[in-house]
């Protein structure tokens, strides 16, 4: 059966950087591509981005500018890195796996991440 | 962007009866569309992909149809599990999705 598990700060002050990281298990880290998709207190579901097995990534742009996705398939990890966050980056974030089908199979139970002072 | 638009935002309905959800896309997605369930305090689960193919483990009673910018959701007869949110995601352009609509005990 494969996890995702979300780890990192459950609080960041503003203007500094996210980081998060998500552990798969139970499967290979090929040939899948894995995302972040966050969702504020109440609200819906918004795509960041997604990185292949290969390293091939791909953003929302409407956040490009701030975010970063990076793969390690050795370890089977695949981290985001969200700059100059704002409260309105405060959300519960997901990681997901993409599969060949490009839809979002596996989640994980997702991280809530406070932006606060 | 393609903006997904989802219709009712709330939707009461008895256990047993039918449920029908909406989903419009602002421009063509083809049959790339995907809905999903999310429970409170849970991660969303993927029900329904390529418009109308039930993931793995989806009960019958879920189905899709559409294709273009016109989707739907169907619950043929409401179990108790089935009250939740429910999403629809673009996957033809980038990756959107709908606001949700929330399907409530009546």
């Amino acid at each position: 059966q494969v996890q995702l598990q979300e780890s990192g700060p459950g609080l960041v002050k503003p203007s500094e950087t996210l980081s998060l990281t998500c552990t798969v298990s139970g499967d290979s880290i090929n040939p899948y591509y894995w995302s972040w998709i966050r969702q504020p207190p109440g609200q819906g579901l918004e795509w960041i981005a997604y990185v292949y097995y290969s390293g091939r990534t791909n953003y929302n742009p409407s956040l490009r500018s701030r975010v970063t996705i990076s793969i390690d398939t050795s370890n089977s990890q695949f981290s985001l890195s969200l700059t100059s966050v704002t409260t309105a980056d405060t959300a519960v974030y997901y990681c997901a796996r993409g599969n060949r089908h490009d839809v979002f199979d596996y989640w994980g139970q997702g991280t809530l991440v406070s932006v606060s002072s | 962007e393609i903006v997904m638009t989802q219709s009712p935002a709330t939707l009461s309905v008895s256990p047993g009866e039918r449920a029908t959800l909406s989903c419009r896309a602002s421009q063509s997605v083809g049959s790339n569309l995907a809905w999903y369930q999310q429970k409170p305090a849970q991660a969303p689960r993927l029900l329904i992909y390529g418009a109308s193919t039930r993931a793995t483990g989806i009960p019958a009673r879920f189905s899709g149809s559409g294709s273009g910018t016109e989707f739907t959701l169907t619950i043929s007869s409401l179990q108790s599990e089935d009250f939740a949110v429910y999403y629809c995601q673009q996957y033809n352009n980038w990756k959107t999705f709908g606001q949700g609509t929330k399907v409530e005990i009546k």
